[in-house]
Formats: structure tokens, sequence, C-alpha cells
């Protein structure tokens, strides 16, 4: 069964900083990644996903992530955070075929100006 | 904006009351689902429609019930919910539940507190 863990609960960047929210994965197979983010009082957005090719996948406003097979992660990075980018973060994960996407626990992310 | 419009954004009823949530999509989305979601935890599968038939009930007690009308709307009809059933509902839509790579589009939620 496919497992996605997000080790930190919180992470505080200040603004114009690099940020990165961490993930790591577990399928039987190739896995299909997505990050969503959710601002309060709304839905998952859709940033990106992972499902084949270049390891480097850029996503909406300014994301991206990276796809390490041999670490099994797929961490999301910006290159300089912005106080508006603060928001739960969710790693999700589906194994090939008829599978349910699997999230995991989510990320805080509190930018500071 | 998104794409899946949920309704009501709020609700609030008895544990006698009878509701319904409603969801409707214009993507041409084959696949519609329904999670609930607890104050800052991740969305948990309640249901899974695929091609307007019910295809995954992630064991939900039967004071929940979902209904596909057709392939535009997803509704979650609810009757005796009980304290701990207070959330947010949120709604998705993919193209097909088998099409793994393809993301789920969800909705902005209705949030539910029972009295």
């Amino acid at each position: 069964a496919q497992s996605v863990a997000q080790p930190e609960d919180q992470v505080n960047v200040a603004e114009g900083n690099p940020l990165t929210v961490k993930c790591t994965y577990s399928v039987s197979g190739n896995p299909y990644l997505f990050w969503y983010v959710q601002y309060p009082n709304r839905g998952l957005q859709f940033l990106l996903k992972y499902i084949t090719g270049d390891n480097l996948v850029k996503g909406s406003y300014g994301f991206e992530a990276e796809f390490n097979k041999s670490q099994t992660s797929f961490h999301l990075k910006k290159p300089s955070a912005l106080v508006s980018d603060s928001a739960l973060y969710f790693c999700a994960v589906r194994d090939m075929g008829n599978t349910p996407l699997v999230f995991g626990k989510g990320t805080r992310l509190s930018v500071i100006a | 904006d998104t794409e899946v419009t949920q309704t009501p954004k709020h609700l609030v009823m008895g544990m006698t009351n009878k509701k319904s949530l409603k969801c409707e999509q214009h993507m041409g989305h084959r696949a519609m689902y329904w999670y609930k979601q607890k104050a800052k935890k991740p969305p948990e599968l309640m249901f899974v429609y695929s091609y307007e038939k019910l295809s995954i009930n992630e064991s939900v007690p039967s004071r929940f019930s979902p209904e596909c009308p057709n392939s535009s709307l997803l509704n979650l009809h609810l009757h005796a919910l009980q304290p701990e059933d207070s959330a947010l509902y949120l709604c998705a839509s993919s193209p097909r539940t088998g099409d793994s790579n393809q993301p789920q589009h969800f909705g902005d939620g209705t949030r539910l507190s029972i009295l």
C-alpha cells in the first residue's frame, strides 16, 4: 500500500528566503506525486505533480518540486517566500490503477515579514 | 475561483435533522469524491463515484448517504448525525478514477456543525 510522510508539522521562514517543505513516499510501483495547498476556509488547490520525466517539476505560484527516486522524496521548494504563501501544504501519492489518493499529514508553512 | 462548486458553505444542524450537501462540476469529469476533513488534518476519503456509480465506500456510517444524479452533480444526504461528524466536507472531481496521473480538483467545502 502507498504512504506519504511529511516529517515537519510546521516550517517557519523569513520573507524573501528560500523555502522547502519535505515529503517522502512509499509505493509498490512507479509513483504519481502531487502537492496541494490549503488556505484558511478554502479547499485544496493543486500546485504541481510528478508523473515521469524531469526530476524538477515546476508548478503554480512559483513553486517547484524535486523528485529523488533513490531517496523516495518529493520536496516542495520556492526560491523566495512570500507572506501570502503561508498556508497548509499536503503531499499526496497515487499508485498505478484505480487506487485512492493518499495524503500526508500536512505541513503548516508560516512566512514571516 | 474553484471549478467545483459546493453548497452550502456553512451548515448548522441538530442531531435529528435531515440535510443535504451539494457539489457541482462542469469540467466533464466522470469521477467524483467526498472527503471529510477535521481541523489541521488531511482529508479522509469517504466515497468515490465513477461514471455515476458508487465504486468506493470507505466504511462510512449509514447516516451519510451519497447520491450521484448525473455526471455533474454529487449529493451527500445527512441524517441523525453525531457531534463528532462536525467537520469540513470536501467534494472533488477528476477525469476518471483510473487516471492516476491526473490531479483531483477540490471545491471549497461545506463546514458542518452538529449541535
